[in-house]
């Protein structure tokens, strides 16, 4: 089944430390982003690329890195130095046509709490 | 930089009434509009979506919605709700139809009494 893949689906992160979520699709699709979902926040843009060797800042990017090696692949890096890491990650992608037409296609996510 | 506006972040209805949620954006240029769905437990979902041609517009599951350029709104509605429609509904603009993802609103929990 063509889609996109993240894991773990639940993590724990201890105080200063740096953690990983992975994020990979089997669409083809260029484009891939991050996103944080807080309660009563809705979905905030942290990283998205939308080709492989590049990525740019969302509206929330201070404290995460990423990296596109991969086509397929859009790591996330939750550093120490974001104080309040404690949300559901979304991951998606989107295809040929997205900027006429197409849609995101959404992972099932990743439930980060800190210890 | 756009931003996306939902009216109300908890709807209770009983089943068989009527639906309207508020969604409001503020840019100014060409924007294409969203409405997601997430069922508990469940991924994002697409509703329904306008980029042009005529402002209602139909989605899965008997919603649909209606952008009005003037008021910069694209309200979602339903007749008639069901039970199975409780869940959290996001609207999202995606300004100048680009690839730098979408702006989400807060969302609206939504639950349905039978």
């Amino acid at each position: 089944d063509g889609g996109i893949t993240q894991s773990p689906k639940y993590l724990f992160r201890k105080e200063g430390q740096n953690v990983t979520l992975s994020c990979e699709q089997n669409l083809n699709h260029d484009a891939m982003y991050w996103y944080r979902q807080d309660p009563g926040q809705g979905l905030r843009l942290i990283y998205y690329s939308q080709i492989v060797n590049d990525f740019q800042k969302g509206d929330i990017a201070e404290g995460y890195s990423v990296s596109r090696e991969k086509k397929e692949s859009f790591p996330l890096t939750v550093t120490s130095a974001q104080k309040n890491p404690t949300a559901f990650y979304l991951c998606a992608s989107m295809g040929q046509g997205y900027a006429t037409n197409e849609k995101l296609f959404f992972g099932s996510g990743t439930q980060l709490s800190v210890l | 930089a756009q931003s996306v506006s939902q009216h109300n972040h908890h709807v209770i209805l009983s089943e068989a009434a009527s639906l309207e949620l508020g969604c409001n954006y503020s840019y100014g240029g060409t924007v294409n509009l969203f409405w997601y769905v997430q069922y508990p437990g469940q991924h994002l979902q697409l509703l329904l979506k306008y980029f042009s041609g005529d402002p209602l517009v139909k989605g899965i599951k008997g919603f649909e919605a209606e952008f009005i350029k003037s008021k910069f709104s694209f309200n979602l509605r339903k007749p008639s709700v069901q039970w199975s429609d409780t869940a959290e509904y996001f609207c999202a603009v995606n300004a100048g139809g680009g690839a730098d993802g979408l702006t989400f609103g807060k969302g609206t929990h939504l639950i349905i009494q039978p």
